[in-house]
């Protein structure tokens, strides 16, 4: 079957850095999908990356390791308003998307 | 309009009753998709629309149903509502389907509960 883990929750301090990681076992892949969602609001993309190795954009990066089925999203600066959850997703050989349960970051003063 | 609109905002709803959530896009994107997401679980597809006039299944099909006339509307239709249809269903879109780098854009969301 198809399957994509994360951690369900982390915590983490206002102006540090955090990684959430993502592993996936997947039929097929053809990209990973970070999504940023607040609570109560819909998801919203991050980044996307294909191929190995790391994608910076800002205060966020995400690293790639296809022979591992690993991820991460790296937050830099952590802000107030990073406090959302995070939603990893692979496309599988079909093109359909199959998402993690997704991570919720709480940032404390 | 800018995005993808649903509509209604949250519903309750009688288990047995019919009822459609809609859904609107502006952005001439050929694909949509309905996902449901429930607390603990990733979000699951329920149908998909590569193009207008063709549907498809997602992972949870069973008791939900779509159409799809023209390219910006994408609703769903629950025939007999269920307790565990109770759900935040959202409506999403991307340009071309079948490319890995798709992005999928959302809609705001419809938080539906079934008594």
């Amino acid at each position: 079957g198809q399957n994509i883990d994360q951690p369900t929750e982390m915590t983490a301090t206002e102006g540090a850095i955090v990684q959430i990681n993502c592993t996936y076992q997947t039929s097929g892949f053809n990209g990973l999908f970070w999504y940023q969602q607040h609570a109560g609001e819909a998801p919203t993309f991050l980044s996307y990356n294909v191929l190995d190795g790391l994608e910076e954009k800002g205060r966020f990066s995400s690293f790639l390791s296809r022979s591992k089925g690993y991820s991460y999203l790296l937050l830099k600066e952590l802000q107030m308003k990073d406090s959302a959850s995070y939603l990893c997703a692979v496309t599988d050989s079909n093109y359909q998307l199959i998402w993690g349960a997704g991570t919720k970051l709480i940032i404390k003063p | 309009i800018a995005g993808i609109t649903q509509a209604p905002t949250s519903q309750i709803l009688a288990a047995g009753r019919r009822m459609t959530l809609r859904c609107t896009q502006d952005m001439r994107h050929n694909a949509m998709y309905w996902y449901r997401q429930d607390l603990g679980l990733g979000l699951r597809l329920i149908h998909y629309s590569n193009t207008a006039g063709t549907t498809g299944k997602g992972e949870v099909p069973d008791g939900y149903s779509v159409s799809r006339a023209n390219t910006d509307d994408f609703p769903l239709t629950l025939a007999s509502a269920v307790p565990s249809q109770t759900s935040v269903y959202f409506c999403a879109s991307s340009d071309n389907p079948g490319q890995g780098q798709e992005t999928q854009y959302f809609g705001p969301g419809t938080r539906l509960l079934v008594l």
